[in-house]
């Protein structure tokens, strides 16, 4: 099992630009979510998803998209990249309500 | 306004001795509170968790105490081991009921050092 796996690992855009974050697992996991890492805040909830087709937003969802075609792949995408998106972006997925959230190795993104 | 809190940005101790690492949270809908431990590079990794129901959880060397009317849960490892060095991060999530997908309200985090 190569669990929660994201790429890249490191990403640098000018403002204005679009990309896409991916992550992806081979668990089988229903439940996965993104969540962004900044200097004395803790991780923050972008978005999360439920299943495939199912996706809500978490505590800061301005700014990303993002869609879930199938189990094991769960994309983020900045439309038009801000400096305050310059981040830590991390990945997770679990089995099922309340069970333990696995995380991927994250993508470092800086947005000039 | 951040729901969850460590108030210790680091903390430092010695090999051998007790990591105490606090953490506070002012919503009493959590009900369900984990610790995860990051690396350098890498993501977080689940260390342990307590349900609202339960005052303490024990795994090896790390012990979990939730005091629900404090609204204060903590993290001891015993005995402390230069490998613990690490950010820790406490989170609490709800129940919501059966809605909330069990979402995560993370702390800010506590850098632990413990030297040999």
């Amino acid at each position: 099992n190569a669990g929660v796996t994201q790429t890249p690992k490191f990403q640098v855009l000018k403002t204005g630009q679009s990309m896409t974050l991916q992550c992806a697992q081979d668990m089988n996991h229903e439940y996965m979510s993104w969540y962004r890492q900044d200097p004395g805040m803790g991780l923050r909830l972008i978005h999360y998803s439920v299943g495939a087709g199912i996706t809500d937003q978490g505590e800061v969802p301005n700014g990303y998209n993002v869609s879930r075609s199938t189990t094991e792949d769960f994309p983020l995408r900045l439309l038009s990249a801000a400096p305050s998106q310059t981040s830590v972006y991390f990945c997770a997925s679990s089995l099922g309500l309340f069970e333990t959230q696995y995380f991927g190795p994250g993508t470092r993104l800086l947005v000039l | 306004d951040q729901q969850v809190k460590q108030n210790s940005p680091s903390l430092s101790v010695q090999e051998g001795r007790i990591s105490i690492l606090n953490c506070d949270y002012t919503n009493s809908m959590f009900d369900y509170f984990l610790w995860y431990k990051k690396y350098p590079a890498e993501g977080p990794t689940f260390l342990i968790s307590i349900s609202s129901i339960k005052d303490k959880n024990e795994d090896g060397r790390f012990t979990v105490f939730l005091n629900k009317s404090a609204k204060h849960l903590s993290l001891h490892i015993v005995p402390s081991q230069p490998g613990d060095s690490a950010v820790y991060f406490c989170a609490a999530s709800e129940d919501a009921g059966g809605t909330s997908y069990g979402k995560l309200t993370f702390g800010q985090g506590t850098i632990l050092t413990v030297h040999p």
